[in-house]
């Protein structure tokens, strides 16, 4: 099964945009890179996901390398409320997901 | 949202007795999954089902065991707890039927933090 690696830990300050690296060099053509994020005492949420083009959504940016292996999630102006762990994940033909153990990202106020 | 209900929510036990948790959907999503999650090892996939009587091992399956007898409840038994299965229990669901999921999108419940002393 395909593996991410992502930092443990990145800091940002407030309001500031924030970029978090991952790199999934063994990525094959079906799987989709998938973002989640978990605050404390919760499960984890969906934020983003796309397959080969850059994606946008409310929460978030995605970008992803032209040979896909690797990505890169954006969030434009961070907030304290953004500070969670954030996982990068692949997902196969066989709808599994493998989380890893994500970028704990604190957001300094 | 997706309606998931993790039972029970908290649970103490001792070695070596037998732990059942349950996870129940009112979404129809055809994919349900069991995580543990522990400090230092992020989230890890223990089993996981893509529909009634078909289930596959994740990453940490042994000592586990599971069971999909309809599509809304997928239950994870421990048949022997030990100390090491001492955990916080996640339970996902993906894929729904209904159409207004996003495509693969994971829905989480609450957790299950189970020790086992």
């Amino acid at each position: 099964d395909a593996k991410t690696t992502q930092p443990n830990s990145m800091e940002s300050n407030e309001e500031e945009p924030v970029h978090l690296p991952c790199n999934h060099s063994t990525i094959s053509g079906t799987d989709y890179i998938h973002w989640y994020r978990q605050l404390p005492s919760q499960g984890p949420e969906y934020v983003i996901h796309g397959l080969t083009s850059n994606v946008n959504n409310r929460m978030a940016s995605l970008a992803i390398a032209e040979d896909r292996k690797s990505s890169t999630l954006i969030l434009h102006r961070a907030t304290l409320r953004d500070a969670a762990v954030y996982y990068c994940i692949l997902r196969g033909t066989g709808n599994q997901f493998y989380f890893g153990t994500g970028t704990s990202l604190t957001v300094i106020p | 949202d997706a309606g998931i209900t993790q039972s029970p929510r908290h649970k103490v036990t001792e070695t070596g007795t037998p732990v059942t948790l349950r996870c129940h959907q009112t979404e129809n999503h055809r994919y349900m999954y069991w995580y543990r999650q522990d400090p230092g090892h992020g989230l890890r996939l223990i089993h996981y089902s893509y529909g009634v009587k078909d289930t596959d091992k994740g990453e940490v399956s042994d000592g586990y065991s599971v069971s999909r007898s309809k599509t809304e409840d997928f239950l994870l038994t421990l048949e022997s707890a030990t100390s090491s299965q001492t955990s916080v229990y996640f339970c996902a669901i993906s894929e729904s039927t209904s159409g207004r999921a996003r495509a693969g999108e994971l829905f989480f419940g609450e957790g299950s933090r189970l020790t086992v002393l």
